[in-house]
């Protein structure tokens, strides 16, 4: 158990449809990472905060957001969902910060676009 | 833009044979670190190199981090089933503002 929680663990929704992800990251860690992690791409980075501003951008679209909380947990907006956006999201936390390669991964939330 | 590149993509052994994985980049990392991960679940840490040519073993795996800092190799001696997964490795650039990188990972099957 990394100390990283995340909810829901499955979600199926249909097209269009918007949905949120929540996680909660360790104690004491101040960032939180969002991924994406399909068959055919691999661990995509999405986005970053730390102590509660956004520190560095990935592969995001338009129609995802996300946000961290005075508390440090986050959540992960999806909207206008598309059949391309299944996958496995993950989230995770670090201690420090800002480039921080250790990372402790939530076990992840399967999203299913139908 | 920095990549991770590893290889093999695929690797199939059988139990107690002994292999070695490979994370290659033509970047600089500050730091860099190999995860394992089972399928449906998160990743998890296994290891942090932070100095060139350094070496860090892990019961029967043997982690190094290139002296030129841009590469690594895990090694893992008489494989045992339990070792089946994806091993990713992961770059930590130079700044506190730099993004980590993901390689695509080695997945491993361990044939008992």
């Amino acid at each position: 158990d990394s100390g990283v929680t995340q909810t829901p663990k499955h979600l199926i929704t249909a097209t269009g449809q918007r949905v949120t992800l929540r996680c909660s990251p360790r104690s004491g860690d101040l960032s939180v990472y969002w991924y994406q992690q399909s068959l055919d791409q691999g661990l995509q980075f999405l986005i970053q905060y730390y102590n509660g501003e956004e520190r560095a951008k990935g592969n995001i679209l338009e129609r995802f957001s996300a946000q961290q909380f005075p508390d440090l947990h986050s959540e992960l907006n999806l909207s206008s969902l598309e059949l391309g956006d299944s996958a496995l999201y993950f989230c995770a936390s670090s201690p420090r910060g800002l480039g921080e390669g250790e990372q402790y991964f939530g076990p992840g939330t399967r999203l299913t676009v139908t | 833009t920095q990549l991770l590149e590893q290889s093999p993509q695929f690797l199939s052994i059988q139990e107690g044979e002994n292999l070695t994985v490979y994370c290659n980049s033509s970047s600089v990392f500050s730091s860099l670190q190999w995860y394992r991960q089972e399928p449906g679940e998160g990743p998890v840490l296994l290891v942090t190199v932070v100095t060139g040519g350094e070496v860090k073993k892990l019961k029967r795996l043997t982690f190094q981090f290139g002296d030129a800092r841009k590469d690594s190799s895990l090694h893992i001696t008489a494989a045992q089933p339990g070792d089946t997964g994806l091993y990713l490795c992961a770059g930590a650039g130079k700044t506190s503002y730099d993004k980590v990188i993901f390689g695509p990972g080695t997945s491993l099957s361990v044939i008992p």
